[in-house]
């Protein structure tokens, strides 16, 4: 199984700010077949960027993914009020399996 | 729009068995791949199966196999999710999505809870 380990698990910005998240898989993503979730309290995930770079319908292009291999990296360049929230990756080139989220905060 | 709407979840004794479904509509549900995600109190997200278009095809994560079966009525554009033999471990929000490889629509999800 690959195991995916995000990190930070927690950080903490203000408004206006960039957030960089990382996701580190335990082997090489085949395919860079790699996604990112979006999840607020209450509701269920909301679909971001899907193999490694591409943005979801709708979806903001303060939002962007990269990388490739192990690493991948989720940055949303300018925080909106509405981005503070959980954000999960997931890989399906070996079965499918998600990190355990990270949490962005408001400073 | 895109909607998809679980039901059949509650409160079952461990060793039991409860049956989920998945309403969709707004899109051609014959055509799409389903998935069922779980996502344990305060906890992250888990795939737990996913079924081909036509439903020939189903893969489930090694900790439902065997316990859990997923099936569709395309008819009916309906997604089911059996489990048996259910454990306080399989205590989780039960998702329907579309998809899956990634899913691009997700219901709010229905409730599982597995106590005596």
């Amino acid at each position: 199984e690959i195991v995916l380990t995000q990190s930070p698990g927690t950080l903490s910005l203000s408004p206006g700010e960039r957030a960089t998240l990382s996701c580190r898989a335990s082997q090489s993503v085949s395919s860079n077949y790699l996604a990112w979730y979006q999840q607020k309290p209450g509701q269920a995930p909301r679909l971001l960027i899907y193999a490694a770079s591409s943005r979801a319908t709708g979806i903001p292009d303060r939002f962007s993914g990269s990388g490739s291999g192990t690493d991948f990296t989720l940055t949303i360049s300018r925080l909106e009020p509405e981005d503070f929230a959980v954000y999960y990756c997931q890989q399906y080139g070996t079965s499918r399996t998600f990190g355990h989220g990270a949490k962005v905060e408001i400073k | 729009q895109v909607q998809l709407v679980e039901s059949g979840g509650g409160l079952v004794k461990p060793g039991g068995s409860l049956r989920l479904s998945c309403a969709a509509s707004g899109f051609t549900f014959s055509d799409d791949y389903m998935s069922w995600i779980r996502q344990a109190p305060g906890k992250g997200l888990e795939w737990v199966s996913y079924i081909s278009s036509r439903g020939v095809t189903t893969y489930y994560a090694d900790s439902v196999k065997g316990r859990f079966t997923i099936s569709r009525d395309n008819a009916k554009n309906s997604l089911y999710l059996q489990m048996s033999s259910l454990r306080a471990e399989d205590t989780a929000m039960y998702y329907c999505a579309r998809g899956f490889e990634f899913w691009d629509f997700w219901g709010q999800g229905t409730l599982v809870t597995v106590s005596s």
